[in-house]
């Protein structure tokens, strides 16, 4: 079984430097969720996808990010113009919909950790 | 608006003597409550969930919960703790009725003393 995947681990970049980030759900998992966490705190949400459809974003999504689910299988996230305030974890996770449940768990990958030098 | 607070920054513990992590909430709405946990380099992990069944949940590695509506806590305990409990934890509330973004406490880091 092999969970959620992100591709980089690591990232490091100069500011104002563009970069992509990938996301490999669970194969069966129809919902992709970004999240982004600092040092010190806790992951704070950023987008949602059902299938190929970007349902939600979060304020925290300035229009400098762009997230993308092509085919509804992997997603990437993309950053343009990188700003040191951008250094952080960046978290995927996916979830299967199993339709009437109030919650579906959400199984995270292991992170895209991004310095902004 | 949705919230949880997570009371301690760090929790240290003996090998072996109980743990507690204390976690209260603010929602609008009846809520879904969860732990994860998360070890250095690794994926975050479901610890347990409430969703309005029994307010006394039970998850893996011999961690429970209670949720207490009337003091807004979900705290987390385990009788006895291991040297493999040491990790970050995390507190985290989700509408009940199926909004689909986590929002996450701040964490509670726990070290484990031999």
């Amino acid at each position: 079984d092999t969970g959620v995947s992100q591709d980089p681990r690591h990232k490091i970049t100069k500011r104002g430097q563009n970069v992509t980030f990938r996301c490999d759900p669970i194969s069966e998992h129809n919902r992709l969720y970004w999240y982004r966490q600092t040092l010190g705190q806790g992951p704070e949400f950023l987008t949602y996808f059902q299938n190929e459809a970007q349902l939600e974003k979060s304020r925290l999504l300035s229009n400098r990010f762009s997230a993308e689910r092509p085919k509804g299988s992997f997603s990437t996230l993309e950053i343009q113009r990188t700003e040191q305030g951008d250094s952080a974890m960046y978290l995927c996770a996916s979830s299967k919909d199993r339709g009437g449940v109030s919650y579906n768990e959400q199984f995270f990958g292991p992170g895209t950790r991004l310095t902004v030098l | 608006a949705q919230s949880v607070t997570q009371l301690d920054s760090h929790v240290s513990v003996s090998e072996g003597t109980p743990v507690l992590l204390r976690c209260n909430y603010s929602s609008s709405y009846s809520p879904s409550l969860f732990w994860y946990v998360q070890h250095p380099n690794k994926g975050l992990q479901l610890l347990l969930k409430y969703t309005s069944a029994a307010t006394l949940v039970k998850g893996i590695n011999g961690f429970e919960a209670e949720f207490k509506k009337s003091e807004t806590s979900f705290h987390l305990t385990k009788p006895s703790a291991h040297m493999s409990d040491a990790a970050e934890y995390f507190c985290v509330v989700n509408h009940q009725t199926g909004a689909n973004n986590l929002f996450f406490g701040t964490g509670t880091r726990l070290t484990v003393i031999p």
